[in-house]
């Protein structure tokens, strides 16, 4: 079974610095991949970015970038020049192998705080 | 621009009471969802369903039952409902093809007493 830790409750950032929110997972699967999710207070889900294990590169969008490490089993979500409307909730999820529909697994998520 | 539409958006019922949410998509995916989201859980799947006529468990599906109307409609039905299914209940839907996300609905808050 799949599994995927978010180890930060909460996080605090100042307005314009970079910030990190940590995901760890564990998975069988030899292909696999990561999704990022942002929930503002208003409750919608809003996908921010993906990463596949096979990709040669870090995912980038706009002020999002993943820190993908796989010996570690990371998927690390940085923010850079954090902004106010960034304050939400963020989740890291990993589909099911293939086969099984695309089934996501949520972590708990982090609550980030941007201050001003 | 509907995306993923749900309804009711808010809704109390007491113990015991039945309940259908609806769930309908306008980006003609075959794949649908249902999640329920509680403090401290993140998100977990109840059912889902990989194309018309089809549906299947998911991680947390007692208590409830699923339709799939057609392409468009997905539907979670609480037959009795108890106070610990008070929760916030998400539908999504997916292209096949390709690393694409889930798209979600704004959510439904439900609350048993």
């Amino acid at each position: 079974a799949q599994k995927i830790t978010q180890t930060q409750p909460g996080m605090f950032v100042q307005e314009k610095e970079a910030v990190t929110l940590d995901c760890t997972y564990d998975t069988s699967d030899p292909s696999y991949g990561l999704f990022w999710y942002k929930q503002p207070s208003s409750g919608e889900m809003i996908f921010l970015i993906y990463q596949g294990s096979y990709d040669q590169q870090n995912a980038t969008e706009g002020r999002y970038s993943l820190n993908f490490q796989k010996a570690r089993k990371s998927a690390n979500l940085v923010i850079s020049a954090s902004q106010l409307g960034d304050s939400a909730m963020y989740f890291c999820a990993m589909p099911h192998p293939r086969g099984s529909n695309y089934k996501l697994t949520f972590g708990k998520g982090t609550l980030l705080t941007v201050n001003p | 621009n509907a995306g993923v539409t749900q309804t009711p958006k808010f809704q109390v019922l007491k113990t015991g009471q039945s309940m259908t949410l609806q769930c309908a998509q306008d980006m003609n995916h075959n794949s649908m969802y249902w999640y329920r989201q509680d403090p401290g859980m993140g998100l977990r799947l109840i059912y889902y369903s990989a194309s018309e006529g089809t549906t299947d468990k998911g991680e947390v599906p007692n208590g409830y039952n699923v339709s799939r109307l057609n392409k468009r409609e997905f539907s979670l039905r609480l037959e009795s409902a108890a106070p610990s299914q008070t929760s916030v209940y998400f539908c999504a839907s997916r292209p096949d093809r390709g690393r694409q996300p889930q798209h979600f609905g704004d959510g439904t808050r439900l609350s048993i007493l």
